[in-house]
């Protein structure tokens, strides 16, 4: 069975720095690229990052680059999104979701983990 | 640019069926979506994967009741002997330079 675990948020002043993770299992790792989307509360969805499988091939979107960094460890099943200077606006769920295999359409999300950035 | 638009909510009585409606933005008929499913308070859930000749794939444990079809720029969703849990946000998305989602549907049952 898939499984995508995040972890990682909570609450952190305008101007801090968060380090989210997810855990994977259930599948070949390696063999997929990943992202991050985030969920303002009451809003929709909004994808953040992608990383390829090998990390070859990175992307974010304009709202966040230049502050976070995607990455991924194949060797932990693990990927991570370090997020810097956050700002009021970066309050969200933040969703670990895999892409499918020969596309990149969303097949598997994780539970998600909730960051606050508030003074 | 690569859009996806969605109505905002949508309606449909206990046991009735309901088709939602994602539309591509010109020159992009052509592109596969997926569709995915948020029930209140939960995480969002892969549906399927909608080509432009209306085939389709779902996922692992998605109901018979969920169908997709397509039109030219339209991906339709349509689920049918609709059920309570099935009140939900529903998503479109596809992908540009990076993953594109649409704005979401309301989907109410009465």
């Amino acid at each position: 069975e898939v499984q995508l675990v995040e972890s990682g948020g909570g609450l952190v002043k305008p101007g801090g720095s968060l380090r989210l993770s997810c855990a994977a299992s259930g599948f070949t790792f390696s063999s997929y690229s990943m992202n991050w989307v985030r969920q303002a509360p009451g809003k929709g969805l909004e994808w953040v990052s992608s990383i390829s499988s090998s990390s070859s091939y990175i992307y974010y979107a304009d709202s966040v680059k230049g502050r976070f960094t995607i990455s991924r460890d194949n060797a932990k099943n693990s990927l991570y999104l370090q997020m810097n200077s956050l700002r009021a606006e970066d309050t969200a769920v933040y969703y670990c979701a895999r892409d499918s295999d020969g596309d990149y359409l969303l097949d598997y999300w994780g539970q998600g983990t909730l960051v606050t950035v508030s003074s | 640019q690569l859009v996806l638009t969605q109505s905002p909510s949508a309606s449909a009585s206990l046991g009735a069926s309901v088709k939602l409606t994602c539309t591509l933005s010109s020159g992009h008929s052509s592109y596969a979506i997926a569709w995915h499913q948020q029930q209140p308070e939960k995480g969002p859930r892969y549906l399927m994967k909608l080509n432009s000749d209306g085939s389709h794939s779902k996922g692992d444990g998605i109901p018979d009741r969920f169908s997709g079809s397509s039109s030219g720029a339209e991906r339709y969703l349509t689920i049918s002997s609709l059920q309570s849990e099935d009140e939900a946000d529903y998503y479109c998305q596809t992908w540009g330079t990076g993953r594109v989602f649409g704005g979401g549907t309301k989907l109410t049952v009465l």
